[in-house]
């Protein structure tokens, strides 16, 4: 079946860092491809999307492009705040099934 | 536009008590998802009900169950429940089901089991 696999962390960074958090996904169709964002306490958000091959998703500095050779969906951001401190959520649809996501990836930003 | 909401935030049960959880899906929306998320086992779907019909449905036992109503509000029921129950229930509702377009995540039921 479907799957997706992130680096579970935590990641640990200081404010202005670069950030990446790899994701790499299977699927059998022609997934859409999804960040989602959970701040303590609530539930997730949607931060970006891509759904075809070579879209980027960007979004509050964070960006994520979909790299259909290396089945890969990546998320970056150049200069990291405190307040992005959350857990990150990569996940897939394809048409027909439901949403399958990663593990999340814990991030700490530490001033 | 309001968005996912979910009744109520918080429950404590006991062992072999039942519950049931609501979720109003953004107005419009017709499927609604729901998840269970716990530390060990992370985002786990439990199923999907489009037009009061259950679309699609994860592993979990039949205690699990779950209902849409003609007005896509949606509610999930547990019985018997078990410690290994307590967790995060997340209820997501999109436009339609089987697409490729987003979900919208409600803030969540935490639910403990004693």
């Amino acid at each position: 079946g479907d799957s997706v696999t992130q680096m579970e962390g935590p990641v640990t960074l200081s404010e202005e860092a670069f950030l990446t958090i790899n994701c790499t996904y299977t699927a059998t169709g022609y997934p859409s491809l999804f960040w989602y964002v959970q701040y303590p306490g609530e539930g997730l958000q949607l931060l970006l999307k891509a759904t075809k091959a070579d879209d980027k998703g960007s979004n509050k500095g964070f960006e994520a492009t979909y790299r259909k050779e290396t089945t890969s969906f990546h998320l970056e951001k150049g200069s990291v705040q405190v307040s992005d401190s959350a857990v990150y959520f990569c996940a897939l649809s394809t048409r027909g099934q439901n949403f399958v996501f990663g593990p999340g990836t814990r991030l700490s930003v530490l001033p | 536009k309001a968005g996912v909401t979910q009744t109520p935030r918080y429950l404590i049960k006991t062992r072999g008590q039942q519950v049931t959880l609501s979720c109003s899906p953004i107005s419009g929306h017709r499927s609604v998802s729901w998840y269970q998320q716990t530390p060990g086992q992370g985002l786990q779907f439990l199923f999907e009900y489009f037009s009061e019909t259950q679309r699609n449905k994860g592993n979990f036992p039949g205690r699990f169950s779950g209902r849409q109503f003609s007005n896509s509000r949606s509610e999930m029921n547990v019985s018997t429940l078990e410690l290994g129950d307590s967790a995060l229930y997340l209820c997501a509702s999109s436009l339609v089901s089987g697409s490729n377009n987003e979900q919208f995540f409600g803030p969540g039921t935490r639910l403990t089991v004693l």
